[in-house]
């Protein structure tokens, strides 16, 4: 299994530029959480999809961000137009099932967002 | 109001002692689940240990112990025989109810671990 890919996993980019973060989950998974680190702010949740669709978004800062689930094995992350206090680690996570039969997240590597 | 409090930015933990890392909840959910990750300077998130409020003993897994005490909520995570490697970021986080796969996890602000040879 190759785990929670993203892409790209650097991206830097110039203010005003549309930025697209992309999530393949691990197969099988039916959520797919999108999450946001700063040192200010740690570990913030944006969005999470159920079987594709959004259910909470409570997290999306504003509408310059917008986050699609169109299969169970793709979601995007869209920042439109970015602008430098957007520059963060974006992790992507799917859920995976533990031994006891409990579930936990298991997370991608991220991406590292630069917005000059 | 914060879930997760970790009160410790930063530990310090000779290479083969034992570390205690910090970590109290808030919750009125009598089910939860209590997750501890770890974050070594090349930012992955690596999933260590898990504990329900349910569970009757504290969750182990090698190296790694989780000290619950529910009366007190906390859930502190243990590392015996400290290793260089383990030389990280350490986060809490838990989710409302324990197995509802589906919900988000609400992390803590995390400790930074530091094991010196």
């Amino acid at each position: 299994d190759a785990g929670v890919i993203q892409s790209p996993r650097h991206e830097v980019t110039e203010m005003g530029q549309e930025v697209t973060l992309r999530c393949k989950p691990i197969s099988g998974h039916n959520s797919l959480f999108w999450y946001r680190q700063t040192m200010m702010r740690g570990l913030e949740l944006l969005i999470y999809f159920n079987n594709n669709v959004p259910i909470d978004d409570s997290g999306m800062p504003e509408d310059r961000f917008s986050a699609k689930m169109p299969n169970a094995s793709f979601s995007t992350l869209k920042i439109q137009p970015s602008e430098p206090r957007d520059s963060a680690v974006y992790f992507c996570a799917s859920r995976t099932r533990l031994a006891g039969g409990t579930t936990t997240q298991y997370f991608g590597p991220g991406t590292r967002l630069t917005v000059l | 109001a914060q879930k997760i409090t970790q009160t410790q930015p930063g530990m310090f933990v000779q290479e083969k002692e034992a570390v205690t890392l910090d970590c109290t909840y808030d919750t009125s959910d009598p089910s939860y689940g209590l997750f501890w990750y770890k974050q070594p300077s090349s930012g992955e998130m690596i999933f260590l240990i898990y504990q329900g409020s349910y569970d009757q003993q504290n969750a182990t897994e090698g190296r790694y112990s989780l000290n619950f005490q529910k009366a007190r909520k906390s859930a502190n995570l243990v590392i015996s025989a400290s290793q260089l490697g383990d030389s990280a970021m350490y986060f809490c986080a838990m989710r409302e109810p324990a197995n509802s796969g589906n919900t988000p996890l609400v992390f803590g602000k995390g400790t930074r671990l530091s094991v010196i040879a």
